[in-house]
């Protein structure tokens, strides 16, 4: 089976531009998570999906940070304008359900100049 | 916020040996999990353990949970090169797919 699949998987652009994050999940799972990982703060949940519906976006930083579900196999996070802040590593998961063990991708390590 | 911190953050031992990392927790939790991330890749989950039971095994990785203290411990046994990375613990404390908390991390490094 093919696991999470997120592109790019290094991105480097200038401060100021756009950059969209994307993600196909597990199929058939229903719960699709956004997480960025720094050396600072760990892991953080952005935001998480139940069947395409956001449901807590709580942890999204500012509203410059914008995530969207069209459908059970794609999700795209977006950050316009970007900052240099905003370099990480990005993760998205996904899961069966709200309890089950969640499925990493390989990550989008983003660096913001 | 993170519920869970993992403890030594670093760790280095010799081909063979056996590596603990422990993991204390603040909340009630429904289950504690423990995941594996190599360099430059996702997190792995490994295993998950139930409040309601105290000792589980999965090949080489033994894991306990002691909820009156709030911590758990991973124990990897003969200790291989490829275990080398990080080691994270993730607390759900129910109420949502939100409610899993991951803490920072133990690295542990295997040397040959």
């Amino acid at each position: 089976d093919a696991g999470v699949i997120q592109s790019p998987r290094h991105e480097v652009t200038e401060m100021g531009q756009e950059v969209t994050l994307r993600c196909k999940p597990i199929s058939g799972h229903d719960y699709l998570f956004w997480y960025r990982q720094t050396m600072m703060r760990g892991l953080e949940l952005l935001i998480y999906f139940n069947n395409n519906v956001p449901i807590d976006d709580s942890g999204m930083p500012e509203d410059r940070f914008s995530a969207k579900m069209p459908n059970a196999s794609f999700s795209t996070l977006k950050i316009q304008p970007s900052e240099p802040r905003d370099s990480a590593v990005y993760f998205c998961a996904s899961s069966w359900t709200g309890v089950q063990p969640q499925h990493f991708g390989d990550g989008t390590r983003l660096s913001i100049l | 916020s993170q519920q869970g911190e993992e403890d030594p953050q670093a760790l280095s031992i010799q081909e063979g040996e056996n590596a603990t990392m422990n993991c204390s927790y603040k909340t009630s939790i429904n289950n504690l999990q423990w995941y594996r991330q190599n360099s430059g890749r996702g997190l792995v989950h490994l295993i998950l353990i139930r409040s309601n039971e105290r000792e589980k095994h999965s090949g080489r990785l033994r894991v306990t949970l002691d909820t009156s203290k709030k911590s758990s411990s991973l124990l990897i046994t003969a200790s291989r090169a490829a275990d080398t990375a990080s080691y994270f613990c993730a607390s759900y404390s129910g109420g949502g797919a939100d409610g899993l908390t991951f803490g920072k991390g133990t690295h542990l490094i295997i040397q040959p």
